[in-house]
């Protein structure tokens, strides 16, 4: 069973970073593209960043990029995203997702079949 | 950027069929993807553009696509299928995952 399992969330100033890591289990980590979804209090989902298995291929939102990090360790089936420069409204649950087809490297094959429970960021001013 | 248009709420009675569209420019080119998201939960994938269904959503979940409108079609509609439900592409121009503002589904 595919398990992804997001930490690193809480409460944070603003100015402030914090590295968020999804464990995950139950599938070949190293096959496939991992991406960071999040969702602000009563709001819809926004794509923040997405990894090739490889790490060969990083894409960025426009709004968040400069202040983003995403990366991997592929022998500890982990991914993480580094948010630096924190503002009030980077507070969301924050979801890892795993893509469909382990074949895609990001872009126009890039869905999202499996997801985390999300945790929770929360940047006070 | 590339947007993608969904209405904010569609009601459906139970055992009748709900169409949820989402409207972007030239969308039957794309590869377009549906998620349902309820209250507290991560979404959930529903119907890819590639196998259509994953293998544990009832058949009764489909999608489709012309030039400019896709579409999430739900027959025979119940009281568990009461959710947001957003779609998503690739916009190859940003090379950005782009979603849709979500639809809620209220099933009277």
């Amino acid at each position: 069973e595919v398990q992804l399992v997001e930490s690193g969330g809480g409460l944070a100033k603003a100015g402030g970073s914090l590295r968020l890591s999804c464990a995950a289990s139950g599938f070949t980590f190293s096959s496939y593209t991992m991406n960071w979804v999040r969702q602000a209090p009563g709001k819809g989902l926004q794509w923040v960043a997405s990894i090739s298995s490889s790490s060969s291929y990083i894409y960025y939102a426009d709004s968040l990029k400069g202040r983003l990090t995403i990366s991997r360790h592929n022998a500890r089936n982990s991914v993480f995203l580094q948010i630096n420069g924190l503002k009030a409204e980077d507070t969301a649950v924050y979801y890892c997702a795993r893509d469909g087809d382990p074949h895609c490297s990001g872009g126009s094959c890039s869905f999202f079949d499996s997801w985390g429970r999300g945790t929770l960021v929360a940047v006070s001013s | 950027s590339y947007v993608l248009t969904q209405p904010p709420s569609v009601s459906v009675a139970p055992g009748q069929t709900a169409r949820i569209t989402c409207g972007g420019n030239d969308i039957g080119s794309k590869s377009v993807h549906w998620y349902q998201q309820k209250p507290g939960q991560a979404p959930v994938l529903v119907v890819d553009d590639y196998s259509d269904r994953p293998s544990a959503i009832p058949e009764r979940f489909s999608g489709s696509k012309s030039e400019n409108t896709a579409s999430l079609t739900i027959s025979r509609v119940a009281a568990g299928d009461e959710a947001a439900y957003y779609c998503q592409v690739w916009d190859s121009l940003t090379d950005h995952v782009v979603f849709g503002g979500g639809t809620k589904l209220t099933v009277l």
